[in-house]
């Protein structure tokens, strides 16, 4: 299987703030790596699929980069509302999908 | 407005068999356009992929569960189903029905929390 590792496990950051959250394949997915956002009691919600395609509807400071096996997900000018845990996943066709082990983004 | 609904018992006892189904609204899953996915998360833990269905009936699960689940997909009812067997207390988690689309989880549901306890 194809382990994800992300990091930092907990990220301290203020409003304004560019944050930067890097996830790390275990071998090479090519560009098959999504970013969610979750807020406790809620679902996950799709931000960038594709590693670097962003979902409709998500605000454009939030950017994806990367491929092959190291990918990051940039956050620009941190809002109050971006103050959640952030998961990548990656969907390689021939292997069973995998997510990261989470980022928590807190108010420094 | 795709939207996805999970439904069933909120509680199971251990060794017995946890049975859920996602109602999808919004979109079609015989329109053979995205797979359909079951994920949980333990309390307070982050997110395990459990597999997905097509709308032919191909799954892929997780090798860590795969002698376990099952997951089933009534096009006729548009709705898919996950059975879990031989259940412990690991598996009390939320559990989600969510759609693949052209990439990555695109539609969600709101989530179930299911507790195994006797």
């Amino acid at each position: 299987d194809i382990q994800m590792t992300q990091s930092p496990s907990i990220l301290s950051a203020s409003v304004g703030d560019r944050v930067t959250i890097t996830c790390r394949a275990s071998q090479s997915i090519s560009y098959l790596l999504a970013w969610y956002q979750q807020k406790p009691g809620k679902a996950p919600r799709l931000l960038i699929y594709d590693a670097s395609n962003l979902e409709s509807g998500v605000p454009s400071r939030f950017i994806g980069s990367g491929s092959g096996i190291e990918f990051t997900l940039t956050i620009h000018s941190l809002q109050p509302d971006d103050f959640a845990t952030y998961y990548c996943q990656q969907y390689n066709s021939y292997s069973p999908w995998t997510f990261g082990q989470g980022t928590k983004v807190e108010i420094k | 407005q795709v939207q996805l609904q999970e439904s069933g018992p909120g509680m199971v006892k251990p060794s017995q068999t946890l049975s859920l189904m996602c109602a999808v609204s919004g979109d079609s899953i015989s329109s053979g356009n995205n797979y359909w996915s079951w994920i949980r998360q333990p309390p307070g833990k982050g997110l395990e992929w459990i597999g997905y269905i097509y709308y032919n009936g191909n799954t892929f699960y997780n090798p860590s569960l795969k002698t376990r689940v099952t997951i089933l997909v009534d096009t006729s009812k548009n709705q898919f189903s996950l059975k879990l067997n031989s259940v412990t207390a690991a598996d009390t988690a939320v559990y989600y029905c969510a759609r693949a689309g052209i990439g990555g989880l695109d539609y969600w549901g709101q989530g179930t929390l299911v507790t195994v306890s006797s």
